[in-house]
């Protein structure tokens, strides 16, 4: 079973609509984030969440939002869809041991989010 | 705005061949790492190296640093078809990672 799975894998909507794009780990990690990608520019930063209650805005939060449901649920939200927000999007984890990170992250496959 | 960039942004080799490729970043860090992505999929990480170290080795991978140029380097020896990907360098700094645009690396048969 994979560690990190997100849903769903892909999504049309349209402009407008609001979207939730799920993420789930069984790695046992504190440290969730959300990325998206676009084409030739590599990944960006939306969110991240050291552990239930911490959540922090990355590099690109402007109309996404998320939820840190649990230590194993990480959920963002796009409030009102945009065609530019058409990316590849994706989950990730990483650990600490004794409260120092170690950095390495886990990804999971996907979402490919169309907004029309 | 992105801290790393790869440098080239894409490559074709033999199989065989060596490749390299290489990664500038502006910031200080406190770790810098190598991820692959096959076409579409997520992010595998190959090899994270340390701001105080300067070479590191994992099987045919060999990363280097320069923390005095902000730069490092991936060399993958003898490449395969297999490791057809994109290479992404990753800088970890105060709690956060910034990927570059990554290079594309085509290996030919």
């Amino acid at each position: 079973d994979a560690d990190v799975t997100q849903t769903p894998r892909n999504r049309i909507t349209k402009t407008g609509k609001r979207i939730m794009l799920e993420c789930s780990q069984t790695k046992g990690h504190d440290r969730m984030y959300w990325y998206r990608q676009d084409p030739g520019l590599g990944l960006r930063l939306i969110y991240y969440s050291f552990d239930v209650k911490d959540i922090n805005k990355g590099e690109i939060s402007d109309g996404y939002s998320v939820s840190r449901q649990a230590q194993a649920k990480f959920s963002l939200s796009l409030e009102s869809a945009i065609p530019n927000q058409t990316a590849l999007y994706f989950c990730a984890t990483s650990g600490t041991i004794a409260g120092v990170s170690y950095n390495e992250q886990f990804f999971g496959p996907g979402t490919r989010l169309t907004v029309l | 705005s992105q801290q790393g960039e790869e440098d080239p942004q894409a490559l074709s080799i033999q199989e065989g061949e060596n490749a390299t490729m290489n990664c500038s970043y502006k910031t200080s860090i406190n770790n810098l790492q190598w991820y692959r992505q096959n076409s579409g999929r997520g992010l595998v990480h190959l090899i994270l190296i340390r701001s105080n170290e300067r070479e590191k080795h994992s099987g045919r991978l060999r990363v280097t640093l320069d923390t005095s140029k902000k730069s490092s380097s991936l060399l993958i020896t003898a490449s395969r078809a297999a490791d057809t990907a994109s290479y992404f360098c990753a800088t970890a700094g105060f709690n956060k990672f910034y990927f570059g645009s990554g290079t594309k690396l085509n290996v030919k048969p």
